[in-house]
């Protein structure tokens, strides 16, 4: 039973290639989350889900799309990738209620050259 | 900004001491929570403690939580080795903020 598991776990690109990194979870948690961690700014977070088919922005969502057919994925594309989107990116879920414990992916390290 | 703050920023002790971090907010206080990360991994949820609380123990983790102060603080009793780790708080609102966290070097 993995409970929530992120691909890839390494990832390089090139600027202006579209990529998505996905996320799993085999708990049906109500929330999933995207964050991503940068030196200096802690974990900010980019889009978040409360259940199927209901998305919203977080902090700083330019440069990404989400979308959640099924309650257990999650992913987060990145259409047109930046240098500046180089970071690592934590999925994370939640139970019933925003306020909740959240559970995160062990992240992806996405490299944009 | 609803970001956390914690300080200090680094923390480095020896084995068996005490560590103490704190967090504060500018906005309200509601449920507050403290995660750790290990290096490399993601964030591994250790406590939380709710607006109407003031103190809340989990084996060597102490929090206690100052909702005048828009504060709360993360005491970690006879540290180990292994609670080198970076701590975050975060006040779970309809959205999740993270502050930069502490880093705390525990020496052997």
């Amino acid at each position: 039973d993995a409970g929530i598991t992120q691909s890839p776990r390494y990832k390089i690109t090139e600027t202006g290639r579209q990529v998505t990194l996905m996320c799993h979870q085999t708990w049906s948690h109500s929330y999933m989350f995207w964050y991503r961690q940068d030196l200096g700014h802690g974990l900010r977070l980019i889009y978040y889900s409360a259940a199927a088919d209901i998305t919203d922005k977080g902090e700083v969502p330019d440069g990404y799309v989400v979308s959640r057919s099924k309650t257990e994925n999650f992913p987060l594309t990145l259409e047109s990738a930046t240098r500046s989107q180089t970071s690592v990116y934590f999925c994370a879920t939640g139970g019933g209620a925003a306020q909740d414990t959240q559970y995160f992916g062990p992240g992806t390290r996405l490299t944009v050259l | 900004s609803q970001q956390g703050e914690e300080d200090p920023q680094a923390l480095s002790i020896q084995e068996g001491e005490n560590a103490t971090m704190n967090c504060s907010y500018k906005t309200s206080i509601n449920n507050l929570q403290w995660y750790r990360q290990n290096s490399g991994r993601g964030l591994v949820h250790l406590i939380l403690i709710r607006s109407n609380e003031r103190e809340k123990h989990s084996g060597r983790l102490r929090v206690t939580l100052d909702t005048s102060k828009k504060s709360s603080s993360l005491l970690i009793t006879a540290s180990r080795a292994a609670d080198t780790a970076s701590y975050f708080c975060t006040n779970t609102g309809n959205q999740f903020y993270f502050g930069t966290g502490t880093s705390l070097t525990v020496i052997p």
